[in-house]
């Protein structure tokens, strides 16, 4: 059974900063899909960015971008020029390849991100 | 567009009584559907999920049920709830044939059991 570890339960940064969050994972399998998602203080848990495993490419979605290290089963979240509404808890989720047992997802335990004037 | 709507946001209930919390799926079909629960500060728990009409796999053993008698209609129940069903309840629903689909989530139901 695949497992993701989320090591930061708490994390802080000054407005207009960068930060990242760390999460690693372990699985068998060659080919996976990783996810971050975000929950703020309303507790909607919004999709922030997705990572296919077969692509070497690191994926990015405005400010946020991961470092996708397959080899070291590393998937970490960078969020440049933080902003006041980026303060939430992040989680990493992941998935497997195949679509069979119903797309499940394995989410880490969450960091919460604290955002500074 | 595809939107998913769960009810009720916020559910007060005494020990013992029954419970009904409904999630439906609008604008695709054949969707995988799932339940989680979150206690305060914590990850999500997956309890159920489903990939058909009346297809239904749990994940832990509970005081808890569900059921999919519609293509886009989830429901999660208990005949009698215990104080530690409490917590934050989210129904989510993803692209079931399609491959790498993220889950898309609906905006909870707080449930507080007194």
């Amino acid at each position: 059974a695949q497992t993701v570890t989320q090591s930061q339960p708490e994390m802080s940064v000054q407005e207009a900063e960068t930060v990242t969050l760390s999460c690693t994972y372990d699985t068998s399998e060659s080919d996976y899909y990783l996810f971050w998602y975000k929950q703020p203080p309303s507790r909607q848990m919004i999709l922030v960015i997705r990572q296919e495993a077969y692509k070497q490419q690191n994926a990015t979605e405005n400010r946020f971008s991961v470092n996708f290290q397959k080899a070291a089963k590393s998937f970490s979240l960078k969020i440049s020029d933080s902003q006041l509404g980026d303060a939430a808890m992040y989680f990493c989720a992941y998935r497997s390849l195949f679509t069979g047992g119903g797309n499940k997802l394995t989410f880490g335990t969450g960091t919460q991100l604290k955002v500074e004037l | 567009s595809q939107t998913i709507h769960q009810w009720p946001a916020t559910l007060v209930q005494p020990v013992g009584s029954p419970l009904s919390l409904e999630c439906t799926v609008e604008g695709t079909s054949n969707p995988n559907l799932y339940w989680y629960r979150q206690a305060a500060g914590r990850g999500l728990q997956l309890l159920f999920y489903s990939v058909g009409i009346g297809q239904i796999s749990s994940e832990v053993p509970q005081n808890l049920s569900a059921s999919r008698p519609q293509d886009r209609q989830f429901i999660l129940s208990s005949k009698k709830l215990l104080l530690s069903d409490s917590g934050f309840y989210l129904c989510a629903w993803s692209q079931g044939a399609v491959s790498g689909q993220p889950q898309h989530f609906g905006d909870g139901t707080r449930l507080s059991i007194l």
